[in-house]
């Protein structure tokens, strides 16, 4: 999977703990990107960076935040994690500068709040 | 909101029969893309057309992009048991660096 990595795999939490998400590359690409998947709704773009401490929002990003302190590792933040919550987790990674933003993604995190 | 819809949102056919799935976007684009998801597994590269190309192939799979009527079709020729999975299209609408995702065709081939 392209030399990234995703913990954990599996989580389960209750409504109103904080979760963190971890994403880990060792490709030195410059994006990284969270999604999010749901039945019917495809992969959706939570948060995305484009560099250490650069970070911008994506179509879904209520209720998240992220962080990047390193070039390989991109955090993803649930401050009190909600049922709506539920889901399939992915990050990719992309070197944009090299071409078209073809994107590698991690194996996901399935995360289920109760 | 979704850029790219796919159609059908399932297929299923027999072994050694060829797949089509179809792709709808919105806006003007840079290039689309096409990724397959097996089960339970992140997303994987399957090719990129760039929006001044028509047409493209790699191996059993064969792209074509019409920006006149913001479309692209994905057939794969020869279907086998392990093409099995979900296939998304992907637009560079908002901007290279980011993609929006279709919702996806589940594709079934059955022996």
């Amino acid at each position: 999977d392209a030399g990234i990595t995703q913990s954990p795999r599996h989580k389960v939490t209750e409504t109103g703990t904080p979760v963190t998400l971890r994403c880990h590359q060792t490709e030195n690409h410059r994006y990284m990107y969270w999604y999010r998947q749901d039945p019917g709704h495809g992969l959706r773009l939570i948060h995305y960076s484009y560099g250490v401490k650069d970070t911008d929002k994506g179509e879904v990003s209520d209720g998240y935040s992220v962080s990047r302190s390193k070039t390989e590792d991109f955090l993803l933040t649930l401050e009190s994690a909600t049922s709506s919550q539920t889901s399939v987790y992915f990050c990719a990674i992309s070197e944009f500068e090299r071409g078209p933003a073809t994107q590698y993604f991690g194996p996901g995190t399935r995360l289920t709040v109760l | 909101s979704q850029q790219g819809e796919e159609d059908p949102q399932a297929l299923s056919i027999q072994e050694g029969e060829n797949a089509t799935m179809n792709c709808s976007y919105k806006t003007s684009i840079n290039n689309l893309q096409w990724y397959r998801q097996n089960s339970g597994r992140g997303l994987v590269h399957l090719i990129l057309i760039r929006s001044n190309e028509r047409e493209k192939h790699s191996g059993r799979l064969r792209v074509t992009l019409d920006t006149s009527k913001k479309s692209s079709s994905l057939l794969i020729t020869a279907s086998r048991a392990a093409d099995t999975a979900s296939y998304f299209c992907a637009t560079d609408a908002q901007g290279a660096q980011k993609l929006v995702f279709g919702q996806g065709t589940r594709l079934t081939i059955n022996p």
